[in-house]
């Protein structure tokens, strides 16, 4: 098994620059979320699919972040424009079924750098 | 209020010692991770139990739902132990997607 695969690992742009990051889960798993680590907050969720669609996006910090699941084998989180303050690594995870049910499987995280 | 708290913030040992890492909630639950951050970064889910008791190799878990309260064993540590792990619960009163993250306990394991 491949495990969740992120990418990019690493990137670094100006701010007012689009982010894409691109997550793909495990082949089976039906729940896929997205984290945000910093040092100041620590790990918080963004938003958690299931099959698809979008159950809860309470994390996401405003409209400049958005999540689109459009098959269940690829996720992507876009951040336009970008700010400083977005700096932080991203990682993605998939379970088989939800985030209590089962455990997630983290991906190895995107640290993303706002200049 | 939904808290997550871990307790202590940092750890050092010895190799060999007996680790113990505490994590409180101050609401009900239905299932309570433990999770490992290498210092690499990579994250490591290592258990989901919503009651007793999980045990996997030199690792254990346990909770006490009534008191609201885990903790996470560590048998004979090994510098390779060494990390960052992180408890987390489901947040009460919103969808059960939304996990709470305790700030994580650094554990340095010396040969």
């Amino acid at each position: 098994d491949a495990g969740v695969i992120q990418s990019p690992r690493h990137e670094v742009t100006e701010m007012g620059q689009e982010v894409t990051l691109r997550c793909k889960p495990i082949s089976g798993h039906n729940s896929l979320f997205w984290y945000r680590q910093t040092m100041m907050r620590g790990l918080e969720l963004l938003i958690y699919f299931n099959n698809n669609v979008p159950i809860d996006d309470s994390g996401m910090p405003e409209d400049r972040f958005s999540a689109k699941m459009p098959n269940a084998s690829f996720s992507t989180l876009k951040i336009q424009p970008s700010e400083p303050r977005d700096s932080a690594v991203y990682f993605c995870a998939s379970s088989l079924d939800g985030p209590n049910n089962q455990p997630q499987h983290f991906g190895d995280g995107t640290r993303l750098s706002i200049l | 209020k939904n808290e997550v708290e871990q307790s202590p913030q940092n750890l050092t040992a010895q190799e060999g010692e007996f680790i113990t890492i505490n994590c409180s909630y101050s609401v009900g639950i239905s299932a309570l991770h433990w999770l490992q951050q290498h210092p690499g970064g990579g994250i490591v889910s290592l258990f989901m139990l919503s009651s007793g008791k999980k045990k996997h190799g030199r690792l254990i878990a346990t909770i006490n739902i009534q008191e609201k309260h885990s903790s996470l064993h560590i048998t004979a540590s090994h510098p390779r132990d060494s990390a960052v792990y992180i408890c987390a619960a489901p947040k009460v009163g919103g969808s059960q997607g939304n996990l709470i993250f305790g700030k994580g306990t650094k554990l340095s394991v010396k040969p």
